[in-house]
């Protein structure tokens, strides 16, 4: 799997969007962008993932580049309860291949 | 109703000793695996395993055994803990053909402390 860069941590106010940049430039063809968070203490939890074209869903957008060699996950209106490690993951979708994760950002959401 | 479930919560243990984590899924997915998450945060993969194959991550030592009963449940079972088995693992469950690209679902995790 295409290792992935991202900053280690990041403030937003609360309401404001948060957008959260992740560097993933030896990304290969075939694979996929995940986003996971992790509020403190519990497990992680997906949030979107895309190949790509742009995604969004109920939780969150993301925007892959035209090129792929990076992405931004937003939060449209950022909540206390989005204070979370945030990760950017790369890999190969409907394959046995395991997700490797890094350190991820650490969002907080301030009031 | 809970997706992924674990027990224990928590696990405080003599090192030597014998232990097992139960992991329980209700979504009928047929992958599952589990993750350690140390004290700097890393969360790495250990297993995945659905009713054709079994991967192991070739740095876990052999002390640690998954064990699959049926298709909802996969535990964990480790062997002479030692100091560094402390930490927190986590079961995910995952339906490899779906059509969202097979999306984890991670239990709360269960948090070991060998003393």
């Amino acid at each position: 799997d295409a290792k992935t860069t991202q900053p280690t941590s990041m403030d937003c106010a609360e309401g404001r969007a948060a957008n959260l940049p992740c560097n993933h430039s030896t990304i290969s063809g075939n694979e996929y962008v995940y986003w996971y968070r992790q509020i403190h203490s519990q497990g992680p939890q997906y949030i979107i993932h895309g190949l790509k074209n742009n995604e969004t869903n109920e939780m969150a957008s993301l925007i892959i580049t035209e090129d792929r060699k990076s992405s931004t996950l937003i939060l449209p209106h950022a909540t206390l309860r989005d204070t979370a490690v945030y990760y950017c993951i790369v890999r190969v979708a409907w394959s046995n291949y395991q997700l490797i994760w890094g350190a991820g950002t650490k969002l907080i959401i301030k009031p | 109703d809970t997706a992924v479930s674990q027990t224990p919560k928590y696990l405080v243990t003599q090192m030597g000793n014998d232990k097992s984590i139960k992991c329980e899924q209700n979504l009928g997915h047929d992958t599952m695996y589990w993750y350690k998450q140390d004290s700097k945060k890393f969360l790495k993969i250990m297993f995945s395993y659905n009713n054709k194959e079994l991967i192991i991550n070739e740095t876990v030592p052999n002390r640690f055994s998954p064990k699959s009963p049926d298709k909802a449940h996969l535990n964990l079972h480790i062997n002479s803990l030692e100091l560094g088995d402390s930490a927190v693992y986590f079961c995910a469950s995952s339906q490899r053909d779906s059509w969202n690209g097979g999306e984890q679902f991670f239990g709360p995790g269960t948090r070991l402390t060998v003393l």
